[in-house]
């Protein structure tokens, strides 16, 4: 059980260009989905939380008209990269909680989103 | 806000040998305390947590140790195998933060036949 699903898990594209990631709980709902990054050798760095029907709550120093993310289901997120540059390329992991927000509850995470932009 | 100090940030093991990866946490009010692995090229994966009421916890060759007073909290693996090797990380979350993970810096353990 408990098993969340990224999609696409490497996506190359050209500078310039939005792309978009899906995170989807496959067996629960998921009231409250996590968006992080990660570059090579560091720590998981959290981008945003998610919940479901709301508005996006975001981290210090991430720009949410980059990074536009919608929980529009309980069991669908995703995260759309808009007009990306190199700079934008990393390992973005979405994760999932269900019932969200609560301090003790397990979050599940996905396999990760490979971004390269040339 | 909280901040997670893990050690060391590389482990070396000899197959069959016990591993220990140690985190502390600021937030006295942190109250979950995950450790997850993650292989390389894939998402981080629970492997086991500790809530706050309980001191220690096992499953299999996997422990995790807490100790509230200290703020610390240990993972402890026996028996290893060279399909533990991975990256760990630890986690602290508490109550009135939404679910909020704070990661440790994570534990390369390379664990040798």
């Amino acid at each position: 059980g408990a098993v969340v699903s990224q999609h696409p898990s490497w996506v190359i594209c050209k500078s310039g260009t939005s792309v978009k990631i899906e995170c989807r709980s496959l067996d629960f709902q998921a009231t409250t989905m996590f968006w992080y990054r990660q570059f090579p050798k560091q720590s998981l760095m959290l981008m945003a939380t998610s919940n479901e029907g709301s508005k996006a709550t975001y981290e210090q120093g991430v720009e949410k008209d980059k990074f536009l993310i919608n929980h529009a289901s309980l069991t669908l997120s995703t995260l759309t990269v808009t007009s990306a540059h190199p700079e934008d390329s990393s390992f973005y992991i979405c994760s999932a909680s269900d019932p969200g927000g609560l301090a003790d509850q397990p979050q599940h995470f996905g396999d990760g989103t490979r971004l390269s932009i040339l | 806000g909280e901040n997670v100090e893990q050690h060391p940030s590389t482990l070396s093991v000899q197959e069959g040998d016990s591993a220990v990866i140690k985190c502390t946490y600021s937030d006295s009010a942190s109250n979950y305390f995950p450790w997850y692995k993650q292989e390389l090229g894939k998402g981080p994966q629970l492997i086991i947590d500790i809530r706050s009421n309980v001191g220690e916890k096992k499953d299999q060759r996997i422990a995790v140790t807490l100790n509230k007073t200290a703020k610390h909290f240990s993972l402890h693996i026996t028996e290893t195998q060279p399909e533990d090797s991975a990256v760990y990380f630890c986690a602290a979350s508490k109550h009135n933060q939404g679910g909020k993970l704070i990661f440790g810096q994570g534990t390369e353990l390379s664990v040798k036949p």
